[in-house]
């Protein structure tokens, strides 16, 4: 029964687009949200997090949205750029509990 | 170190073989977590320790699986009796943050197990 969810494997976006990664959730008592990335032979690296106080939380070329009604959550990548190509998970706390991950892709 | 460390990087065992795959995590850092990902999947969370206490084991798949911190810092996961299903990378993160504030984890590099 997976908790969290990432319905895209895959994700092919051109350079300086708008990479949009989605996630969904099944259990409403999550109340913190983050984003991983990882690249292959790595561990997963934090990207961005959110409190399920808010339904917007931006860093840099990062946002993530929550809307809680929806049970969703998406990560927003603008301008893409050919170094975020890696593997991206959203996790939910707690233990953090992941999706099985998006593999975007940056194409030059 | 900077960084948490795991040890192991890759092992390939014989099925049956038991295996020992250890974690340094960041100094100072009072919980620390094992996950399992297999090929494809995003981690699955195992088992958490605070300090030396493990406070959860729910994640281990059988009995064959355990893990300790005799002193609060490095963990040892080990497996027992390995099976192919066991087959995975074992990733351990730690965090600064005490139960029910697990915030960001910092992750290794994980330890790649592979049972022919």
């Amino acid at each position: 029964d997976q908790q969290v969810k990432q319905n895209s494997p895959s994700l092919s976006v051109q350079e300086g687009r708008i990479s949009i990664l989605n996630c969904d959730y099944t259990n409403s008592m999550f109340d913190y949200f983050l984003w991983y990335k990882k690249y292959p032979a790595e561990g997963p690296t934090f990207l961005i997090s959110i409190s399920s106080i808010k339904d917007k939380n931006e860093d840099g070329r990062f946002t993530v949205f929550l809307n809680k009604s929806a049970k969703h959550l998406s990560l927003h990548i603008v301008p893409s750029q050919p170094g975020d190509s890696a593997v991206y998970f959203c996790a939910a706390r707690a233990p953090l509990t992941f999706g099985s991950g998006t593999q975007l892709t940056v194409l030059p | 170190g900077a960084g948490v460390s795991q040890s192991p990087r890759y092992k390939v065992a014989k099925r049956g073989q038991d295996v020992a795959l250890r974690c340094d995590p960041i100094s100072g850092h009072v919980s620390l977590f094992w996950y399992q990902q297999a090929l494809g999947q995003g981690p699955e969370f195992l088992t958490y320790f605070q300090n030396e206490a493990q406070l959860d084991k729910s994640g281990l798949p059988s009995d064959r699986f355990f893990a300790e911190r005799p002193e609060g810092s490095v963990s040892t996961l080990k497996i027992q009796r390995t099976q192919q299903e066991d087959s995975a990378v074992y990733l351990c993160a730690s965090s600064f943050l005490r139960t029910g504030n697990t915030g960001e984890l910092f992750f290794g590099e994980g330890s790649r197990l592979t049972v022919l």
